[in-house]
């Protein structure tokens, strides 16, 4: 049973650019959120999709968009990077919409973004 | 909006010792709680979580977690820790019946010395 993978594992890009980061959630599941995680920090929530639509959102620009696919993969866009948008971008697979708070959010390993 | 605090960014043990982290919330309605573990070069993954009932939760590995209301805390306890036991430690609170935006506190390191 596979779990939660992302891709790529890690990333370069240069300010300004765009990034496109891809997550399969844990096979069963049709939730996806997704999370940066700056160096030393916790994970910050970004958005959350459930049938194929943005749920909810956490306190991040317009410049971070996402998409869920009819397979319920998911991917997170960023655009016009920042040195800042340097991060650990998390994906986390769950069972159920928004309000299934009590359904376990099973983790990948993470996509390592740096800005130059 | 809530927000997480783990007062503990560092901590060093040696094996056998007991371990307390420390985890507060701020957000005065009803909360679920949780404890996730990153252990090094794996994912994060759930230790514990709170919904409602019993205030001691046990969780996977020996760990358990207590929840005070009054003190809005949920501080992470294992009576005797074990090498295996180093990883970065994550306190997570959603605020019950409303958006889902679980916060998570900044983590804290343990290593267990063996």
């Amino acid at each position: 049973d596979a779990g939660v993978t992302q891709s790529p594992t890690h990333l370069i890009k240069t300010r300004g650019q765009q990034v496109t980061l891809r997550c399969s959630p844990k096979s069963g599941h049709d939730t996806v959120s997704w999370y940066q995680q700056a160096l030393g920090q916790g994970p910050q929530f970004i958005f959350q999709y459930y049938e194929e639509e943005e749920r909810q959102r956490g306190n991040f620009p317009d410049r971070f968009s996402g998409h869920q696919f009819p397979n319920y993969s998911s991917e997170l866009n960023v655009n016009a990077l920042l040195l800042g948008d340097s991060a650990l971008y998390l994906c986390a697979s769950s069972l159920g919409p928004s309000s299934g708070t009590r359904e376990t959010q099973y983790f990948g390993p993470g996509t390592r973004l740096l800005v130059l | 909006a809530q927000s997480v605090s783990q007062h503990n960014h560092h901590v060093i043990l040696s094996e056998a010792a007991s371990l307390e982290l420390g985890c507060n919330y701020s957000y005065g309605g009803t909360v679920n709680l949780f404890w996730y573990v990153q252990y090094p070069g794996q994912h994060l993954q759930l230790l514990l979580k709170y919904f409602s009932g019993d205030p001691l939760v046990k969780g996977i590995k020996g760990f358990e977690a207590e929840f005070i209301k009054s003190k809005f805390s949920f501080n992470l306890r294992k009576p005797s820790v074990q090498w295996s036991d180093t990883a970065e430690y994550f306190c997570a609170v959603i605020a019950s019946g409303g958006s889902y935006i679980p916060t998570f506190g900044r983590g804290t390191s343990l290593i267990v010395h063996p």
